[in-house]
């Protein structure tokens, strides 16, 4: 099946510093799905993209695909204490969601 | 709208045990899933369903069963509890599976946290 290979597995940082986290795939995908999970809580859609070599935006948060559509990057700017939590990128083959293991980031105050 | 709610939130088995993890949904979603969340593996798909009535198996299906009998239920049946199911488990849904290219995000359930001693 699809495998998604996300690192680095944990991040730690100040308050203020800034914060990526990759995901890898061996095979093209037709998209990929980012979603955050807060300690406790359950995984919450973030964004999707689907074009090659696209870039979204949302206030600190910067998503890119890239151009051969195998690799997905999230980068957060100075970071905030409420950017912590678990950050996944999921794709699909057919009905089939595959998650990466997910990034745990925790935000040093 | 509830959105997607799930019950149990905490169960503790006993080997050997059945159960059902219940999961239903109200915004009229066809497609549904189950995951679980173990340290270290992300979310792995168990089962899904693309409509009442249309299930098929994910990436670890053993050992759990499901049904979809009305487009708001998907329960999770476990057989026979073993501690190797242990975990975190998520119901999810959304508008439909899949395109070629597009994608309706998933909606989590709040999770049950499954114990098996």
């Amino acid at each position: 099946g699809q495998q998604v290979m996300q690192i680095p597995q944990y991040q730690h940082v100040q308050e203020g510093e800034d914060f990526t986290t990759y995901c890898n795939s061996s095979t093209t995908l037709s998209n990929i799905q980012w979603y955050k999970q807060r300690p406790g809580g359950h995984p919450v859609f973030l964004i999707q993209l689907v074009k090659s070599g696209e870039v979204k935006k949302q206030k600190r948060l910067t998503f890119q695909f890239g151009e051969a559509k195998k690799n997905s990057s999230l980068h957060i700017t100075a970071t905030q204490t409420t950017d912590v939590g678990t950050y996944f990128c999921a794709a699909n083959t057919g009905n089939q969601f595959y998650f990466g293991t997910g990034t745990s980031l925790t935000v040093i105050p | 709208n509830a959105g997607v709610t799930q019950t149990p939130k905490f169960q503790v088995l006993k080997t050997g045990q059945s159960m059902t993890l219940q999961c239903a949904q109200d915004m009229n979603h066809e497609y549904m899933s189950w995951y679980r969340q173990d340290p270290g593996m992300g979310l792995r798909l168990i089962h899904y369903s693309v409509g009442a009535g249309i299930t098929d198996q994910g990436e670890v299906p053993n050992g759990y069963n499901v049904s979809r009998s009305t487009t708001e239920d998907f329960p999770l049946r476990l057989l026979s509890a073993a501690p190797s199911q242990t975990s975190v488990y998520f119901c999810a849904s959304s508008w439909t599976g899949t395109t070629s290219s597009y994608n309706s995000p998933l909606h989590f359930g709040n999770g049950t946290r499954l114990t098996v001693t």
